[in-house]
């Protein structure tokens, strides 16, 4: 089963509106989780680091301002895409490693479509 | 700064077929290599992870092999199946946890 899971699967909102993305990891616990991001046809970028109880770290050319990151809990880190364009339609998906050199775990993914 | 480059970009073969995808890095120091598999429109399943100090590893059908030293891996697939179809990520990992991912390899196996 699912060891990551990522809430909505797809979302749909209209220009200029906030939306958030939760992440949670759902049998261990995770002091650090990742976000990325990946355009059609194209792969996953990373976006940033989450991680609990501290400021996330925003890889070069991601706006920490516009996407805010919350890993409040050893369990939950939540994106939020704030005043969404239509540029930021894309798919969302989070990434939870149990320890160094053990699989990394995925969510769903999340379909943002910005109208 | 690490690049993953992996060819094919596509791939389509008939049912049976033995097959290899290959992906490259540029810088040797990771920390594991990853396969993953992506079906249209969803997340990531983890399919192979080889550590920095082992050579290959295999699950089932699946058989990924790892050459630091060239900045090198294969996936190879034995005896392909249409539910195969799904694109093949590769991706290197660091000693913080973070992937650096390939563009991909699409494949489709033919009934």
């Amino acid at each position: 089963g699912a060891v990551v899971s990522q809430h909505p699967s797809w979302v749909i909102c209209k220009s200029g509106t906030s939306v958030k993305i939760e992440c949670r990891s759902l049998d261990f616990q995770a002091t650090t989780m990742f976000w990325y991001r990946q355009f059609p046809k194209q792969s996953l970028m990373l976006m940033a680091t989450s991680n609990e109880g501290s400021k996330a770290t925003y890889e070069q050319g991601v706006e920490k301002d516009k996407f805010l990151i919350n890993h409040a809990s050893l369990t939950l880190s939540t994106l939020t895409v704030t005043s969404a364009h239509p540029e930021d339609s894309s798919f969302y998906i989070c990434s939870a490693p149990r320890t160094l050199n053990t699989e990394a775990f995925f969510g769903q993914g999340t379909r943002l479509t910005v109208v | 700064k690490q690049e993953v480059t992996q060819i094919p970009a596509a791939l389509s073969v008939p049912e049976g077929e033995n097959l290899v995808l290959n992906c490259s890095f540029t810088d040797s120091a990771i920390y594991n290599l990853q396969w993953f598999r992506q079906d249209p429109g969803k997340g990531l399943t983890s399919l192979l992870l080889i550590q920095s100090s082992q050579r290959e590893q295999t699950s089932g059908r699946l058989n990924a092999s790892l050459d630091k030293s060239s900045g090198r891996s294969t996936l190879y697939i034995a005896a392909s199946q249409p539910g195969d179809s799904a694109t093949y990520l590769c991706a290197s990992g660091d000693s913080s946890y973070k992937l650096i991912f390939g563009s991909g390899t699409r494949l489709l196996v033919r009934p």
